[in-house]
């Protein structure tokens, strides 16, 4: 079946970045997209970024320009998502979503990446 | 950018409840707007796509309709797994926003 599986729980410290990593398993990797998303303790959804892992087109919410780097490996169907400058603000969890661009929206979730930043 | 303002914030129902969530937009979207259900510490799960596309699987009390600036998702009968907090999400000139959710709760 159509499945994400993402990377484990970070703790990282004020100043520094933090690499989650999201694997597909169940479909053409190149065949779709990535969405990056984001939830803050007790807080909404906020997106963050997506990635045409087959052309290699990016787009970015502005607030992490500079800030956010998509990668992938499509040897071993994975998806990278590297968060820099981290504060504080940026403990979340972190969840990757297969993209359909066509419908504009994620029918398939990773599990989400806690990513807490504490000095 | 456009922005999308969900309502209401939080809302009380009771099991058999007919319930409905608004999201506006900005400006126009046309029907890129998808609805999600999110329960605590657990992923967002997709119930509707292109405004008004129920997504396989989803149970057909839910339904979304709309399009231009102005959609809802409507719950025709409420059970007690439909107690979530539901979040809309739009597409527009490669920028997906989402709507600020809503906490659906027992009354």
């Amino acid at each position: 079946q159509v499945q994400l599986v993402q990377s484990g729980a970070e703790v990282k410290k004020p100043g520094a970045s933090v690499k989650v990593s999201c694997k597909a398993s169940g479909y053409t990797f190149t065949g779709y997209y990535i969405q990056w998303v984001r939830q803050a303790p007790g807080q909404g959804l906020e997106w963050m970024a997506w990635v045409n892992p087959n052309s290699g087109g990016t787009n970015y919410a502005q607030k992490f320009q500079g800030r956010i780097t998509m990668t992938w490996d499509t040897s071993i169907r994975t998806a990278y998502m590297e968060l820099s400058s981290l504060t504080s603000n940026d403990t979340a969890v972190y969840y990757c979503a297969r993209l359909i661009k066509l419908f504009g929206s994620s029918d398939t979730w990773g599990q989400g990446t806690l990513v807490t930043v504490s000095s | 950018d456009i922005q999308m303002t969900q309502s209401p914030s939080t809302l009380s129902a009771s099991v058999g409840d007919r319930v409905t969530i608004t999201c506006r937009a900005s400006q126009s979207i046309n029907s890129w707007l998808a609805w999600y259900q999110q329960k605590p510490g657990k992923a967002p799960k997709l119930l509707i796509y292109k405004a008004s596309s129920l997504q396989s699987g989803v149970p057909s009390r839910f339904s979304g309709s709309g399009s231009g600036t102005e959609f809802t998702l409507t719950i025709s009968s409420l059970q007690p797994d439909d107690f979530a907090t539901y979040y809309c999400q739009h597409y527009n000139n490669y920028m997906y926003t989402f709507g600020q959710g809503t906490n659906l709760e027992i009354k």
